[in-house]
């Protein structure tokens, strides 16, 4: 079964340290994996996209990266801000369907 | 650019009546469009995938004569809850797939339905 799980489920930090989340996934075939922020009430925004071959990928603060021979990923954010604070979704997509397979979420909470 | 917009961004409803929630994609044509609902402190979950000039696709376990999906035109989609009840209570979000791309979804900014 196709399935993408986070740790953790949540997590508290104090501003401007870092942090970092992380992804397991068990779909097949793989096609590419992204991580997405989600404000409260709003819906999510990509942050990266990374496909088989690539392991790291950079977007200002967050910097994921890929190990595709034991279908893991992690997500750092450098010196937060309070404006980090959000649930991030780590998605899978598969090749042939295309489809998203969702993680359930790490909400961060940037605390002053 | 690749900006999706949903309207309503948040409604309350009767019991039993239905609610339409629009999907757009403002600068780019999408034939293909996805319609996700989410409960509180949950993922989204995919309900259907809705192409343009033809029937939607539903997920297993989505009813489709409740979550009526409408897909008129290149830039709209429609999900329309009949009979509304308080478990349909929830966070609707959209996607639209960017055209000449394998599985880009830009995603819309939520719709949050509460039936009283």
């Amino acid at each position: 079964k196709n399935q993408v799980e986070q740790s953790p489920q949540s997590l508290i930090i104090l501003e401007g340290k870092n942090c970092t989340l992380q992804c397991n996934y068990t779909v097949s075939p793989f096609s590419n994996l992204r991580w997405y922020k989600q404000d409260t009430g709003r819906g999510p925004v990509s942050l990266t996209i990374m496909t088989f071959s690539e392991n790291t990928k950079s977007n200002g603060r967050y910097t994921a990266t890929l190990d595709a021979d034991t279908k893991q990923s992690s997500l750092h954010i450098t010196a937060s801000q309070l404006s980090d604070s959000a649930s991030y979704i780590c998605v899978v997509s598969t090749s042939g369907t295309y489809k998203y397979i969702f993680g359930t979420g790490t909400r961060l909470k940037v605390l002053a | 650019g690749a900006v999706v917009s949903q309207h309503p961004s948040w409604v309350i409803c009767k019991s039993g009546t239905s609610v339409k929630i629009e999907c757009r994609s403002l600068d780019f044509q999408a034939t293909t469009m996805f319609w996700y609902r989410q409960f509180p402190k949950q993922s989204l979950m995919l309900m259907a995938t809705s192409n343009e000039g033809s029937k939607a696709t539903y997920e297993q376990g989505v009813e489709k004569d409740k979550f009526l999906i409408n897909h008129a035109s290149l830039t709209l989609s429609t999900l329309t809850v009949t009979s509304a009840h308080p478990e349909d209570s929830s966070f609707y979000i959209c996607s639209a797939k960017l055209p000449r791309t394998i599985d880009e979804q830009f995603f819309g900014p939520g719709t949050r339905l509460t039936v009283l």
